[in-house]
Formats: C-alpha cells, structure tokens, sequence
C-alpha cells in the first residue's frame, strides 16, 4: 500500500541555518504530496502542498518539489527562525472510488535556537 | 471564514465506558476525516464521511464509529474504552472538489485511566 517515510528527528539547528527534511513515498497512481506542521498543543496546518510532478509547493519560506522520478517531496527553507521549531509531517493522498486518506510519515521533529 | 472546530478539547474516561467526540468542518466542506495521534503510532487515518455516508475507513476495531449529520458535522464514537485509546482525535475537513487539501481542527485529547 502507499506509505511515506521520512528522516527521523530531532534535528537541532541555529537561527538563520539552512533546513532540509527528506520526505519519500512509495503510492500506486499519481497521489498529491504535502507537508504539514503541527505547533506543541496544537492540530495540524497546511504547509505547502504539490498535486502533479515537477509542481514546486511554497509557502512562508518553505519549499517542496515532488519529485516522480525519486519519488521525493523534500522540504526545504533557506533560513530557520526560532518560530519555526515544530514538528513536521510529510504526507500523501490517496484518492480512489473507495474515498480520501492522507498517509503521513512519522514527523521530524524541529528545534531551532537562538 | 472559521476553522474546523472540535469538542471537546479535553477529556478523562475511564477504562470500559464510551465516548462521544464532536467536529464541526469548514463551512461549505462536505467531506470529514478522523484520525487518531499517538506517539507510538503517528498519525493513522479511522474513517471519511461524506454526505452522510462514510466512504473510506481505516483499519481500526468495530469499536470505533461516526456518523455525519445533514449540516456536515460530524461525530465519533469510542466503546468499550481501553487504555490504548488514549490519543489526540483529529478531525479534518474538505470541499471534496478535484485535488483539494484537507484542513485540521486543533484535536481532542482523550486521556482513559
């Protein structure tokens, strides 16, 4: 079945670093691909998303592209603030007659410091 | 335009009793998701509701049900209460229009002792 797998955490780093959270999928059909971010206490938000191959997703400074040929949605941002630290999950679609699911990945987890 | 909305936020049940959790989507979203959150295992989709029909459901016991009303709200139900419930319920919602996405409500955290 469709399943995502992502770079286990916690990744640690400085203000103003560059961020990259691997995120790869295994899915039958052409699935959309999304990230999604979770603040302590909180539900999840809609980072980015990327319905076909080649789309680049963005949002807040944050990037993804999906990849079809490395089956690969890596999550990207130039320079973290402390703001960012939270946990973040990769996730796909899965879109048939049978109805609608998101699979996520198990969520890396972010700290960013001063 | 409001968010998806949950109720309750918090809640403590006791081993072998039911609950009933609430979730109100997005105005104009016809399509509502449940899943549950837990540290071990991560986020894992129970079931999609739509028109008052569930659609899709996860692999989850026969414990665990929902219903969706006319308006598009919708609730779940947990019997028979185990400790291995206790988790975040999340609850998610869209137009169910071609690729959309789905957007969360800020969850229940059920806690059974």
């Amino acid at each position: 079945g469709d399943s995502v797998t992502q770079m286990e955490g916690p990744v640690t780093l400085s203000e103003e670093a560059f961020l990259t959270i691997n995120c790869t999928y295994t899915a039958t059909g052409y699935p959309s691909l999304f990230w999604y971010v979770q603040y302590p206490g909180e539900g999840l938000q809609l980072l980015l998303k990327a319905t076909k191959a080649d789309d680049k997703g963005s949002n807040k400074g944050f990037e993804a592209t999906y990849r079809k040929e490395t089956t690969s949605f890596h999550l990207e941002k130039g320079s973290v603030q402390v703001s960012d630290s939270a946990v973040y999950f990769c996730a796909l679609s899965s879109n048939s007659n049978s109805g609608y699911a998101l699979n996520f990945g198990k969520g890396t987890s972010l700290l960013v410091t001063p | 335009k409001a968010g998806v909305t949950q109720t309750p936020r918090y809640l403590i049940k006791t081993r072998g009793q039911q609950v009933t959790l609430s979730c109100s989507p997005i105005s104009g979203h016809r399509s509502v998701s449940w899943y549950q959150q837990t540290p071990g295992q991560g986020l894992q989709f129970l079931f999609e509701y739509f028109s008052e029909t569930q659609r899709n459901k996860g692999n989850f016991p026969g414990r665990f049900s929902g219903r969706q009303f006319s308006n598009s709200r919708s609730e779940m139900n947990v019997s028979t209460l185990e400790l291995g419930d206790s988790a975040l319920y999340l609850c998610a919602s869209r137009v169910d229009r071609g690729r959309s996405e789905q957007y969360f409500g800020p969850g229940t955290r059920l806690t059974v002792t």
